[in-house]
């Protein structure tokens, strides 16, 4: 069964930096799937914040956290990361990491961790 | 961007009544493989999204029948043949043609 598990959300202050990582198992993380970081906030709906392709070559951020988060895998541990600096209000959410397969889409989603923003 | 409006937005159907959802995004949604990369999603209220639908019409391992897609370019539909209970939730349509992948607002759907 493929599970995504999520962990290092919590409290931060404006401006700080946090670290998500995102445990997968039940699939062979380093075949080849890329995967994704999407948050949901209230009032702001789904949002596609960064994605890695499989082996790590290439990322993709939102204009949104473009120079502030960096998402990374490694695939000798079966985890994905998303390290998020400069932290705004805005970024507040739940953020869920998640599977892209096929191409194109996202099939299976962690159970999402959340990240408050707050002095 | 690409911007996916959904409509409508809220929806109240009795069961076994069909519902149907419009998603229609801003640009056109065939990637250059020829694939038109578009997705359903239904999220139930304190649970993760779930994913029923990939490339406009491909159901999802485990997806009830009574859940089909269709659509192409710019206008995709979601549809319940008969609404039961358990469709209560949240729907959202999502491209991952062009990055950054977008969602639509999302449709609340619930029972009469």
């Amino acid at each position: 069964e493929v599970q995504l598990v999520e962990s290092g959300g919590g409290l931060v202050q404006p401006g700080g930096s946090l670290r998500l990582s995102c445990a997968a198992s039940g699939f062979s993380f380093s075949s080849g799937h890329p995967m994704h970081w999407v948050r949901q906030a209230p009032g702001r709906g789904l949002e596609s914040v960064a994605a890695i392709s499989g082996d790590g070559s290439a990322t993709y951020y939102a204009d949104s956290v473009k120079g502030r988060f960096i998402i990374s895998r490694d695939n000798s541990k079966n985890t994905l990361y998303l390290q998020m600096g400069s932290l705004r209000t805005e970024d507040m959410g739940l953020y869920y990491c998640a599977r892209e397969s096929p191409p194109g889409g996202t099939d299976y989603w962690g159970q999402g961790n959340r990240v408050t923003v707050s002095s | 961007d690409v911007v996916m409006t959904q409509s409508p937005l809220s929806l109240t159907v009795t069961l076994g009544q069909p519902a149907s959802i419009s998603c229609r995004s801003s640009h056109r949604l065939v990637f250059s493989d020829g694939n038109t990369y578009l997705n359903w999603f239904h999220q139930r209220p304190g649970q993760s999204p779930r994913r029923l639908i990939y490339k406009v019409s491909e159901r999802d391992s485990g997806v009830p029948d009574r859940f089909s897609g269709s659509g192409s370019a710019t206008d995709f539909t979601l549809k319940i043949s008969r609404v039961e209970a358990e469709d209560v939730g949240l729907y959202f349509c999502m491209q991952g043609t062009q990055w950054p992948w977008t969602f639509g607002q999302g449709t609340k759907v619930e029972i009469k």
